[in-house]
């Protein structure tokens, strides 16, 4: 069964402080996977895509990395600010077009 | 603005009822996806249609069906409701099938009493 596990649930950091969400899956065969940061009560945003072949990938103050050997990713946030206070969602993509949604990492940013 | 549109924006109604939520994608896209979403769960794909056709089916509830016009909007019904059915309904599209960038819209709320 096509899974993917997202750590931690929730973390509380300060503004201008890193942190470093993680992503584990186990979807096979493997097309892509993509970061997706929602507000409260608002659709997803998406973030980053990458394929097999990317190892990493930026977005402004995000940074996402991918081991296709390991099945794991991770978003880097950098300098954090109170607009990144969000929940961030990892979606793998598997070659029959269905996608699987981790349930996602609620980042809280305090002044 | 993602460019994707939804409506109603919210939608208050009573168990055993019937309820059509619709969604317009981007210009030019052909995939449009449905999603629920309930309070505090994460995503749950129901159903992917592209260019008018079925292409994936994730968690659907037999008492909820979808379609794809000619004209690439969509519509998602939902029938013999129940308090559980209460969520966020995403709806988003893509330029295509795979590794497309997908654009949410903003999602109309569903409350059932």
């Amino acid at each position: 069964k096509n899974q993917v596990e997202q750590s931690p649930q929730s973390l509380i950091i300060l503004e201008g402080k890193n942190c470093t969400l993680q992503c584990n899956y186990t979807v096979s065969p493997f097309s892509n996977l993509r970061w997706y940061k929602q507000d409260t009560g608002r659709g997803p945003v998406s973030l980053t895509i990458m394929t097999f072949s990317e190892n990493t990938k930026s977005n402004g103050r995000y940074t996402a990395t991918l081991d296709a050997d390991t099945k794991q990713s991770s978003l880097h946030i950098t300098a954090s600010q109170l607009s990144d206070s969000a929940s961030y969602i990892c979606v793998v993509s598997a070659n029959d077009y269905k996608l699987s949604f981790g349930a996602g990492t609620t980042v809280t940013v305090r002044a | 603005d993602s460019g994707v549109t939804q409506t109603p924006k919210h939608l208050i109604t009573a168990t055993g009822q019937r309820v059509t939520l619709r969604c317009s994608p981007r210009s030019g896209d052909l995939s449009v996806y449905w999603y629920q979403q309930s309070l505090d769960q994460g995503l749950q794909f129901l159903i992917q249609y592209y260019n008018g056709e079925e292409r994936a089916k994730g968690n659907i509830l037999e008492r909820f069906s979808a379609q794809q016009f000619p004209d690439l909007h969509s519509e998602l019904n939902l029938s013999s409701l129940e308090l559980g059915d209460s969520a966020l309904y995403f709806c988003a599209s893509s330029p295509g099938l795979t590794y497309n960038e997908q654009f949410f819209g903003p999602g109309t709320r569903l409350t059932v009493l």
